[in-house]
């Protein structure tokens, strides 16, 4: 089975500080992991992704990942944030050995930027 | 990255009427889409599974009667919430897939607010 946790519901960081947002994950074989934002009433934007390869992925709008396969995690980070940042961010999993399977969810963990 | 849009972004409705949702993959084919449903500060939720051709697979607890999937296509998926009540009332997501292997990525679409009286 194939599951995502983020620990935290909510993270706050002022403006200009780094902001980590955590994921680990649980897959039977390799993962596939994915980052994803959602602002109010919108859908969900793709963020940055880790298929293979190097272990820091970089994304869109200043955000990267690191997977840790020891640790089974892949953490959210920015050097910087923004008030702009301020949003709902998903952790997906997918094992890539399970066909065609849906992305797995964590619950989302809501992020505010504090000017 | 790829786009997919729905359509309707917000729809109001009657208990008992039934409400038609449109996913398309606008620069890209998705012989898989996903439907998925978001409560209030919620994470999502899975519905199905839609595959073009074919009949959608469905999540445990999920009613296939009362959800109708369509897949008639590479590019359109449509989501029907037969005899609406007010517990549907929901925020309704599509997903399609684009890619495979490396270039595997999972796009979504905006998202479709019902909202059953």
């Amino acid at each position: 089975a194939q599951s995502v946790a983020q620990p935290e519901d909510q993270v706050n960081v002022a403006e200009g500080n780094p902001l980590t947002v955590k994921c680990t994950y649980s897959v039977s074989g390799n993962p596939y992991l994915f980052w994803y934002v959602q602002y109010p009433n919108r859908g969900l934007q793709f963020l940055l992704k880790y298929i293979t390869g190097d272990n820091l992925v970089k994304g869109s709008y200043g955000f990267e990942a690191e997977f840790n396969k020891s640790q089974t995690s892949f953490h959210l980070k920015k050097p910087s944030a923004l008030v702009s940042d301020s949003a709902l961010y998903f952790c997906a999993v997918r094992d890539r050995n399970s066909g065609n399977t849906p992305l797995v969810f964590g619950k989302g963990t809501r992020l505010s930027v504090i000017a | 990255g790829a786009v997919v849009s729905q359509h309707p972004s917000r729809v109001i409705c009657k208990s008992g009427t039934s409400v038609k949702i449109e996913c398309r993959s606008l620069d890209f084919q998705a012989t898989t889409m996903f439907w998925y449903r978001q409560f209030p500060k919620q994470s999502l939720m899975l519905m199905a599974t839609s595959n073009e051709g074919s009949k959608a697979t469905y999540e445990q607890g999920v009613e296939k009667d009362k959800f109708l999937i369509n897949h008639a296509s590479l590019t359109l998926s449509t989501l029907t919430v037969t005899s609406a009540h007010p517990e549907d009332s929901s925020f309704y997501i599509c997903s399609a897939r684009a890619g495979t292997g490396k270039q595997e990525t999972q796009y979504f679409g905006p998202g479709t607010r019902l909202l059953v009286l």
